[in-house]
């Protein structure tokens, strides 16, 4: 049960422009949602997290766009650089779940590999 | 400021042989502690976490066991690997509820 979804396995962007990845998710306990950046043979980076109670956040080029209706979330790097070449993961997490305090535990997308080109 | 050290960076083990891997934490208290693990072309899988000394849950049925002798320290072990054991291994750490983690640089363990 893949309950964090990122269904895009790739995306190519021209260095300058939007770069918007997405993830779904099915888990409607889950109240704060993150994006980590990862180069490969290295551990993931924390990029920009956004609450539940909010539907934007915004950390210089980055934002993140939360739609609970639709249990939707993005990311928008704009401009896109060839230092952002990268795979992205969202990740999310639940206060609470149904055995209690979920402590903190994240649950990961598969990832979508960014490349912008100069 | 916080900082997570995680070793070794890679290791080549073979089928049957034990493993221990080691994370640290500095410069926090009573963090929260968590083992994920990364399969070829997948996305993170949490394996253990732990909130406290001595408090180990596991998340999925596997071969691995992990424990938590100090306050700071978390390690992953088996008794014998299996070559399903494959993979990248990632500890992290926070600081509670509704905030990031953040995640050691990572162990490539290869049984082979």
């Amino acid at each position: 049960d893949q309950q964090v979804k990122q269904n895009s396995p790739s995306l190519s962007v021209q260095e300058g422009r939007i770069s918007i990845l997405n993830c779904d998710y099915t888990n409607s306990m889950f109240d704060y949602f993150l994006w980590y950046k990862k180069y490969p043979a290295e551990g993931p980076t924390f990029l920009i997290s956004i609450s539940s109670i909010k539907d934007k956040n915004e950390d210089g080029r980055f934002t993140v766009f939360l739609n609970k209706s639709a249990k939707h979330l993005s990311l928008h790097i704009v401009p896109s650089q060839p230092g952002d070449s990268a795979v992205y993961f969202c990740a999310a997490s639940a206060s609470l779940n149904a055995g209690g305090t979920s402590y903190g535990k994240l649950t990961f997308g598969q990832g979508t590999i960014l490349t912008v080109h100069p | 400021s916080q900082t997570i050290h995680q070793w070794p960076a890679t290791l080549v083990q073979p089928v049957g042989s034990p493993l221990s891997l080691e994370c640290t934490v500095e410069g926090t208290s009573n963090p929260n502690l968590y083992w994920y693990r990364q399969a070829a072309g997948r996305g993170l899988q949490l394996l253990f976490y732990s909130v406290g000394i001595g408090q180990i849950s596991s998340e999925v049925p596997q071969n691995l066991s992990a424990s938590r002798p100090q306050d700071r320290q978390f390690i992953l072990s088996s008794k014998k690997l299996l070559l399903s054991d494959s993979g990248f291994y990632l500890c992290a750490w926070s600081a509670g509820l509704n905030t990031e983690a953040f995640f050691g640089q990572g162990t490539r363990l290869t049984v082979v």
